[in-house]
């Protein structure tokens, strides 16, 4: 079974600032989707980037940018300029390349960021 | 296009009632989920359905029970409530991946906020 793990329960930032969020998840498979969630007090799901494990390049959306290590089996998250907006709780999610067991998806604990103004 | 819709928004429930939480979705997809997230955590999944009348379990599917008759619509049946279901509950859903090189994103509804006292 894979797992999950972001070992950042908080963190926080100046706005206009950069932060990383860290996420390890540990798979048998070769093949694998990697995403970040934000989950603002909404409670939403909101996808925010995702990346293919065959893909070497890192995904970028706007300010948003992962660092993808395949071998070390880490996936973090870099967010530039930091905006109030930008609080929420973040979500590492696995997904399986495979369709056997639907697209289900495996999250990790999350990390909470706050942004200060 | 509604998408994924959950009712009800807020429960509050009694240690050994029953209740069903109702899912649709107006998307055609063939995959349906059901995650609980509890208070600070990532969220687990509960059943997922691959079609009408397929349904299986996932990480943690005691206490509970699905069906899934049409293409549209995913229920989660609470039997005897107890306090350990306080939960939030989400619904998602996603299409078949047409193939290898395609994405499939997976929806998720606003969530149900179930407090079993």
């Amino acid at each position: 079974a894979q797992t999950v793990t972001q070992s950042q329960p908080e963190m926080s930032v100046q706005e206009a600032e950069t932060v990383t969020l860290s996420c390890t998840y540990d798979t048998s498979e070769s093949d694998y989707y990697l995403f970040w969630y934000k989950q603002p007090p909404s409670r939403q799901m909101i996808l925010v980037i995702r990346q293919e494990a065959y893909k070497q390049q890192n995904a970028t959306e706007n300010r948003f940018s992962v660092n993808f290590q395949k071998a070390a089996k880490s996936f973090s998250l870099k967010i530039s300029d930091s905006q109030l907006g930008d609080a929420a709780m973040y979500f590492c999610a696995y997904r399986s390349y495979r369709e056997t067991s639907g697209s289900r998806l495996t999250f990790g604990e999350g990390t909470q960021l706050t942004v200060n103004p | 296009n509604a998408g994924v819709t959950q009712t009800p928004k807020f429960r509050i429930l009694k240690i050994g009632q029953s209740m069903t939480l109702q899912c649709t979705q107006d998307m055609n997809h063939n995959y349906m989920y059901w995650y609980r997230q509890d208070p600070g955590m990532g969220l687990k999944l509960i059943y997922y359905s691959v079609g009408a009348g397929i349904t299986d379990k996932g990480e943690v599917p005691n206490g509970y029970n699905v069906s899934r008759s049409t293409t549209e619509d995913f229920p989660l049946r609470l039997e005897l409530a107890a306090p350990s279901q306080t939960s939030v509950y989400f619904c998602a859903s996603s299409s078949l991946r047409r193939a290898l090189s395609s994405y499939n994103e997976q929806f998720f509804g606003p969530g149900t906020r179930l407090t079993v006292l």
